[in-house]
Order: C-alpha cells, then sequence, then structure tokens
C-alpha cells in the first residue's frame, strides 16, 4: 500500500539549531516527494520537490530509494520557520496529480 | 492575484441537510483536487479532476459528488451532511500532474 509517514508530530528546537524533519514513504514504483508547509492562518504552500533538487528558505531534501526516505532538513533553524510540515507522494509518476500525505509534523523554533 | 478561492470559509450543518463547497482558480490550470483533513491526520482525497468534464474519486469519495462544467470551477457537494463529514476541506489546483499544489484556504464544516 502507498503511504507516507512522519513519526514525529511534534518537533522543538532552538534557533541557530540544525533541523531534520523524517518522511518515509511505502511505494513500490519510482516516487514523486513533496514537502508542503503551513505557516500560522496562512494556505498550505509548496516548499520543495524532490525532483527540482532546490533549496528553499535554507531547506533540502534528498531522496534516499534505499532507505525510502526523504527527510527535510536545515542547517540552523529560525524562528520564522515554526509552522506545520507535510511530507506528500505522488504515485503513478505524477501523471493523475494526485498526493497521498502524512499526517504532519510541527515544528516549533523556540528564541 | 487570487489563485484558489474558497467559500464559505465556515459552516455549520445539521444533520441531513445538504451544501456544496465551491472553489474557483484563476490559473488556468487542468488539476483540481478536493481534500478533507480530519484532526491530527494528513490529507485525504475525496475527488479529483483532470479536466473540464472529467472527475474520478480518490480515496473518501463516499457522501460527496463533484462536477467540473468549467476550468475555473470545482465544486464539491455534501447531500445528506452526517457527522463523520465534520472536517476541514481544502481545494487545490496544478498545471500538470506532479506540479505542486496551489491551495484554497480550506472550509471548517461542522456537521451537527
Amino acid at each position: 500500500a502507498q503511504r507516507v509517514t512522519q513519526p514525529e508530530k511534534l518537533l522543538s528546537v532552538f534557533k541557530g539549531a540544525p533541523v531534520e524533519l523524517k518522511c518515509n514513504y511505502s511505494y513500490s514504483g519510482s516516487p514523486e516527494l513533496f514537502w508542503y508547509v503551513q505557516y500560522s492562518r496562512q494556505r498550505l504552500q509548496l516548499l520543495l520537490r524532490h525532483i527540482s533538487r532546490e533549496s528553499i528558505k535554507g531547506f533540502t531534501a534528498d531522496l534516499n530509494k534505499g532507505e525510502t526516505s526523504f527527510h527535510l532538513k536545515k542547517p540552523f533553524a529560525q524562528e520564522e520557520d515554526s509552522a506545520m510540515y507535510y511530507c506528500a507522494l505522488s504515485p503513478y509518476g505524477g501523471s493523475q496529480g494526485n498526493l497521498i500525505f502524512g499526517k504532519g509534523t510541527k515544528l516549533s523554533v523556540k528564541p | 492575484n487570487a489563485g484558489v478561492t474558497q467559500t464559505p470559509k465556515f459552516r455549520i450543518l445539521k444533520i441531513g441537510q445538504s451544501m456544496t463547497l465551491q472553489c474557483t482558480q484563476d490559473m488556468n490550470h487542468n488539476y483540481m483536487y478536493w481534500y478533507r483533513q480530519d484532526p491530527g491526520m494528513g490529507l485525504k482525497l475525496i475527488y479529483y479532476s483532470v479536466g473540464a468534464g472529467i472527475t474520478d474519486k480518490g480515496e473518501v469519495p463516499n457522501g460527496y459528488n463533484v462536477s467540473r462544467s468549467t476550468t475555473e470551477d470545482f465544486p464539491l457537494r455534501l447531500e445528506l451532511a452526517a457527522p463523520s463529514q465534520t472536517s476541514v476541506y481544502f481545494c487545490a489546483s496544478s498545471r500538470q500532474g506532479n506540479y505542486g499544489y496551489t491551495f484554497g484556504s480550506g472550509t471548517r464544516l461542522t456537521v451537527v
């Protein structure tokens, strides 16, 4: 079955500390993976896609097919990074666009 | 620069009532989606559409209907509201299947 697992409901770090939000997936094909973020009182928005191998707001994520993971990392957390983060998987090679979402991790960055 | 517009933002329904959640996008996106999010859970796909006149069921379609008569609009219909449909509903659109979504602001629905 296709599934996305985010093992941490809440992750709390201090400003300037490294951050790693974990995401593991279950999918037999070649996945398309995404990270979405929802800041307080804002809409869900795309943070990054694995296919574009980009760095957004200092965040990066590497697809590890061996470990079926797509962890989100940032070397130095900022208070404005506090938000809900959702990992999402697009099956079917992305042809239909449907996403399977994890339950999300709430990141809290303390001053 | 509206993006994806959802209305209403909040609604309380009585059991058995019906309503339509509206979703409009102005980006000429072919793909549109309806998700629901229950507390502490991820988003689950209700219905999706890959273009005007084409819709298909997602993971949790029971109790809902959709239509896509135009590229811009993708309304979600609840015919007989049940307490299990209490949730936050999100509409989203994307240019192509593997592009990122643009989300609406969500509709918080309570069925009592």
